[in-house]
């Protein structure tokens, strides 16, 4: 089974820093999706990724998958409060209706 | 508008009982699905439906039983809880073959 290791597992920020979370996957990624919770919610769609090479940008988060389909990375510039949550990083393994999720980092921006 | 509803949000329960949780989506999704949501913030996916049917049954002890009675709805009866079974559950839907899930706010299940 696919299974996903993100990094780090938490971080700490100051407001306006930028920061990077990469995510690893043990086998080739056919798509990889990035999720936002915020604490004691749901999860939030930003992006989807399938090629690879492929970047996406929405707002100051950027996610790129690489060249060899093995990892991804969610960049976020210019860090603010309302970035912080956990990221999940999931991958289909080539099925849509099945994601497997990574294990999560958790981003506290401070003031 | 609420797209994906879960109902309770939170439900506080002893060993042994049997408890449900609804979960309704408005988007006109074909697919739905459960996930599990541990402690460590771990998000494993439990079962997944397709226009009423099964499609995805992870290896989840039998007290889980979903129930779909239609396309919009997505109930999970767990029967016997153990403390095991504390988590935050959500429930999600897709359109059939898309790959963008959408989330309820998840119930938080705490068995004592």
């Amino acid at each position: 089974s696919q299974e996903l290791e993100q990094s780090p597992q938490s971080l700490i920020v100051q407001e306006g820093k930028n920061l990077t979370i990469n995510c690893t996957s043990s086998k080739t990624l056919y798509g990889l999706y990035w999720y936002k919770q915020k604490y004691g919610e749901g999860l939030i769609f930003l992006m989807m990724l399938q090629k690879g090479g492929e970047e996406k940008s929405h707002e100051k988060i950027t996610a790129k998958l690489d060249e060899k389909k093995q990892q991804s990375s969610l960049h976020i510039t210019a860090s603010q409060p309302s970035h912080a949550g956990i990221y999940l990083c999931g991958a289909d393994g080539g099925t849509a209706s099945k994601l497997t999720f990574g294990t999560g980092t958790r981003l506290q921006v401070t003031l | 508008d609420t797209a994906v509803s879960q109902t309770p949000k939170y439900l506080v329960t002893q060993m042994g009982n049997d408890k449900s949780i609804k979960c309704e989506q408005n988007l006109g999704h074909d697919t739905m699905y459960w996930y599990k949501q541990d402690s460590k913030k771990f998000l494993k996916i439990m079962f997944s439906y397709n226009n009423k049917e099964l499609i995805i049954n992870e290896t989840v002890p039998n007290r889980f039983s979903p129930k779909s009675p239609d396309k919009a709805h997505l109930n999970l009866h767990i029967n016997s809880l153990e403390l095991g079974d504390s988590a935050v559950y959500f429930c999600a839907s897709s359109r059939q073959g898309a790959y963008e899930q959408y989330f309820g706010p998840g119930t938080r299940l705490t068995v004592t």
